[in-house]
């Protein structure tokens, strides 16, 4: 198993532009969620999803948009960069307490994005 | 989900164990107890859980009070790549899609 895996690993825009950071499981896990950290804080909740179909908002969903059209994939949509954005971004996976799981989540390796 | 306190850092020589403490007063009683550590920038990484019980697995041990307002994650015998942020985080399992709430956690320095 690739575990969970995040593109890019670095990226740079200028304030104003639109991205997607991708992030995929190969885990079959039925919750996703993605995460900020900015330097020298804990990670903090931006959206997260309990299945295919389903999202919601974490504790800083402002400028995000997200969608979960499978259970693999989980992007994460900057709408219209601000250097406020700039951060490492973390996703997340884990089964859900139905699964017999709800309790370790595996972290992909983080997005560093600087906005200009 | 309850607030945790935890010391900002603490060293620890090689070889040694380390100690690390949390206090989580307001801990309801379906709430468990999660450990997470994060090494230089790289993602969080899951250590351990529980509830009431002592716990133990191949990375630590878990010792919760018995009247479960505070805990004690043990790592028996510390390395230069136990280096980290440790993260103590009180939650209900599987609610909001599992979410954790991370505080400033415990900044740990293994020492040669």
């Amino acid at each position: 198993n690739a575990g969970v895996t995040q593109t890019p690993k670095f990226q740079v825009l200028k304030t104003g532009q639109s991205m997607t950071l991708q992030c995929a499981q190969d885990m079959n896990h039925e919750y996703m969620s993605w995460y900020r950290q900015d330097p020298g804080m804990g990670l903090r909740l931006i959206h997260y999803s309990v299945g295919a179909g389903i999202t919601d908002q974490g504790e800083v969903p402002n400028g995000y948009n997200v969608s979960r059209s499978t259970t693999e994939d989980f992007p994460l949509r900057l709408l219209s960069a601000a250097p406020s954005q700039t951060s490492v971004y973390f996703c997340a996976s884990s089964y859900s307490r139905l699964a017999g799981g709800g309790h370790e989540q595996f972290f992909g390796p983080g997005t560093r994005l600087t906005v200009l | 989900d309850a607030k945790t306190t935890q010391p900002p850092s603490m060293d620890c020589a090689e070889g040694r164990a380390a100690n690390l403490p949390c206090n989580h007063s307001t801990i309801s009683g379906n709430e468990y107890v999660y450990w997470y550590r994060q090494i230089h920038s790289q993602g969080p990484q899951y250590i351990i859980h529980g509830l009431k019980n002592n716990e133990t697995n191949e990375m630590a041990s878990l010792i919760i009070t018995e009247d479960r307002k505070s805990s004690t994650l043990i790592l028996p015998h510390a390395t230069l790549r136990d280096t980290a942020v440790y993260y103590c985080i009180v939650r209900v399992a599987g609610a909001a899609g599992n979410k954790l709430t991370f505080g400033g956690g415990t900044r740990v320095l293994v020492k040669p």
